[in-house]
């Protein structure tokens, strides 16, 4: 069963934000929500997690809705080396928990 | 993080043969996990792989096709048996510590066509 639903694909210009939607309605309360990205060619790379608070790193910014049943994840000045498939993917944090991946947004970015 | 070195990083290989992928780790971790990545879709989970124990195997891949080892704690194979062209994908390899709340590593990759 998909845990999470994202649009198959998106275009965002070169500097602007971009911002990636994703679904997760039946998220349990001990499942945090993280995002990877895979850019053509190379394996996943994780950007960012969370539980229930926004959080912010280097990367990007991720934004969860207080009934946590949707998220965003912004990348606030995309590049052209942004273009990459990014999965939003909810899972138990703990020794075993595997991250089961949907098919995850196509982001590309346009001069 | 993880610095994971996946090898062949490629290879074409003959239908029935078999190819065995390397995992290296430069540190050690509890957990490492196998992937596909048929062409045009996503990561699908093969299996777990546990040092000292049998790797746990997911609904639709067994062990007689996709065996694995786990020697220590950072190295791992796993070989793809008696192959056919829709064999043909990208294997990754995946660990993780363990922790609070970890972050997944990824090696490249091996891109695998079977003809």
């Amino acid at each position: 069963d998909a845990k999470t639903t994202q649009p198959t694909s998106m275009d965002c210009a070169e500097g602007r934000a971009a911002n990636l939607p994703c679904n997760h309605s039946t998220i349990s309360g001990n499942e945090y929500v993280y995002w990877y990205r895979q850019i053509h060619s190379q394996g996943p790379q994780y950007i960012i997690h969370g539980l229930k608070n926004n959080e912010t790193n280097e990367m990007a910014s991720l934004i969860i809705t207080e009934d946590r049943k949707s998220s965003t994840l912004i990348l606030p000045h995309a590049t052209l080396r942004d273009t990459a498939v990014y999965y939003c993917i909810v899972r138990v944090v703990g020794a075993g928990n595997m991250l089961t991946f949907g098919g995850g947004t196509r982001l590309m970015v346009k001069p | 993080s993880a610095v994971i070195s996946q090898k062949p990083s490629r290879d074409i290989c003959q239908r029935g043969t078999s190819l065995t992928i390397q995992c290296q780790v430069d540190s050690q971790v509890t957990m490492m996990f196998w992937y596909r990545q048929q062409p045009g879709q996503s990561l699908t989970l093969i299996a777990t792989a546990n040092q000292g124990s049998e790797a746990t195997y997911e609904s639709g891949f067994v062990i007689d096709k996709f065996p694995i080892s786990r020697p220590n704690l950072t190295f791992s194979t796993l070989t793809v048996s008696n192959m056919s062209p829709e064999d043909s994908s990208i294997y990754l390899c995946s660990v993780e510590r363990q922790g609070q709340a970890t972050e997944a590593f990824f090696g490249q990759g091996t891109r695998l066509t079977v003809v």
